[in-house]
């Protein structure tokens, strides 16, 4: 599976946008990008996942390029409940076989500031 | 739905002991995961199972021994407890694969002293 690099750190204010970026620039036809958060000592929790159509849900939207190199995961209004350790993941998407292998990394830790 | 529960929550060991962790799953998923962090650490996968009665080795299974015996239970052993194996231990479980969205516990907090 692709590597991913993120930003160790990010600030946003409550109500603004967060935008929280992901580089995987050895991405291949069949991965996805899936994003997870980690809110402090709580198991991680999926937030939502795409292949290269942009992707919108009740929690977040995932905006990825064109040639799917990078994405942004948006948090449109963020709030202080928020702040969390978010990890972009990229993984192959087959039913079954061996994609049990999933690498978390460090992620970014979001702040939100009242 | 309890979802994934996780037992038990915290716990101390001394060096040598031996305990079991479970995690059970009320979603018939087919996959069941167990994860280590440590701390400024991603998780990190010890082992993993696709189905009752399957086990494999993940990245860091030295030390630990699992079972799954029943689809909705994936048991972790220490069987001679180190202080290196201090961590938070998190299970997860999904449908099939990572393809789907995984759902984790709340994790067991483990020290050994």
């Amino acid at each position: 599976d692709a590597k991913t690099t993120q930003p160790p750190s990010m600030d946003c204010a409550e109500g603004r946008a967060a935008n929280l970026p992901c580089n995987h620039s050895t991405i291949s036809g069949n991965e996805y990008v899936y994003w997870y958060r980690q809110i402090h000592s709580q198991g991680p929790q999926y937030i939502i996942h795409g292949l290269k159509n942009n992707e919108t849900n009740e929690m977040a939207s995932l905006i990825i390029t064109e040639d799917r190199k990078s994405s942004t995961l948006i948090l449109p209004h963020a709030t202080l409940r928020d702040t969390a350790v978010y990890y972009c993941i990229v993984l192959q998407s087959r039913s079954g076989g061996s994609n049990y292998k999933l690498t978390f990394g460090k992620g970014t830790l979001l702040t939100v500031n009242p | 739905n309890a979802g994934v529960t996780q037992t038990p929550k915290f716990r101390v060991l001394k060096t040598g002991q031996s305990m079991t962790l479970l995690c059970a799953q009320d979603m018939n998923h087919e996959y069941m995961y167990w994860y280590r962090q440590d701390p400024g650490m991603g998780l990190r996968l010890i082992h993993y199972s696709v189905g009752e009665g399957t086990t494999a080795k993940g990245e860091v299974p030295d030390g630990y021994n699992v079972s799954r015996l029943k689809k909705q239970n994936f048991l972790l052993g220490l069987e001679s407890a180190a202080p290196s194996q201090t961590s938070v231990y998190f299970c997860a479980s999904t449908p099939v694969g990572w393809n789907t969205e995984a759902f984790f516990g709340q994790g067991t907090r483990l020290t050994v002293v």
